[in-house]
């Protein structure tokens, strides 16, 4: 199975933005789907596709992809968006199995 | 749109099976295919599996390949992950997600999980 990487953590001072990236193999046949979670919380879906947010997601969320790479930025980033945040792909066996990132811890200073 | 609501916690002791269920309700429970995935304390998401409860038909992460069993029950609509011969380390949350996906012509397709259960914690200990 393949693996996907994020860095381990990042900040973000408050009002500005940030981005998170996902890098794998899968990802050159595969868009990424994007997950916030917070501590004691079930992940939540906000990016996914191309560049598409679930219902209820804030427009400051937007994804983006380029070979074997995933982004998600938020810009203007604000103290409710201090979570971890994982990438999701099918993986590149063929065997539609599903990888997640190694996850993102975003700290909004 | 489809809520899913997990079984409770559990304690188990090292080597014995523990059965984790996932009922769906609010939506058409074949429309999706359910995913279940662990989080063990302070670590990331990890994959462990997947039913398409419409087909029968699951398949699992090389890592868990016979030691769990997904199966699905149209009729209560209900999902169900079974790990066995369970040791120290699979204390985890355990969460059920319903996942969707798209194939567009031209394009690369995509999966989501956009509903998930709130997970259920499984402590092993002796």
């Amino acid at each position: 199975s393949s693996e996907l990487t994020q860095d381990p953590a990042v900040s973000v001072a408050l009002g500005q933005t940030v981005r998170i990236t996902c890098q794998g193999d899968s990802l050159r046949s595969y868009y990424a789907s994007w997950y916030q979670q917070k501590p004691g919380q079930a992940p939540v879906l906000v990016i996914y596709g191309k560049n598409n947010r679930p219902s209820g997601i804030p427009d400051r969320f937007s994804g983006s992809s380029s070979g074997n790479t995933a982004s998600l930025t938020i810009t203007g980033a604000q103290a409710e968006d201090e979570a971890d945040y994982y990438c999701n792909s099918r993986d590149s066996s063929g065997n539609h199995l599903e990888v997640f990132g190694t996850g993102t811890k975003v700290t909004v200073l | 749109q489809v809520q899913l609501v997990q079984s409770g916690a559990e304690v188990k002791k090292p080597g014995s099976s523990v059965k984790v269920s996932c009922k769906a309700s609010g939506g058409t429970f074949s429309s999706y295919t359910i995913s279940w995935v662990r989080q063990a304390p302070g670590q990331g998401l990890e994959w462990m599996g997947r039913i398409i409860p419409i087909l029968g038909i699951a398949n699992y992460a090389q890592k868990f390949q016979g030691r769990v069993t997904i199966t699905a029950d149209k009729s209560t609509s209900t999902a169900y992950m079974e790990l066995s011969s369970l040791r120290s380390e699979d204390t985890a949350v355990y969460y059920c997600a319903a996942q969707r996906g798209t194939i567009t012509f031209g394009d690369k397709p995509y999966y989501y999980m956009d509903v998930w259960g709130k997970g259920t914690t499984v402590t092993v200990s002796s």
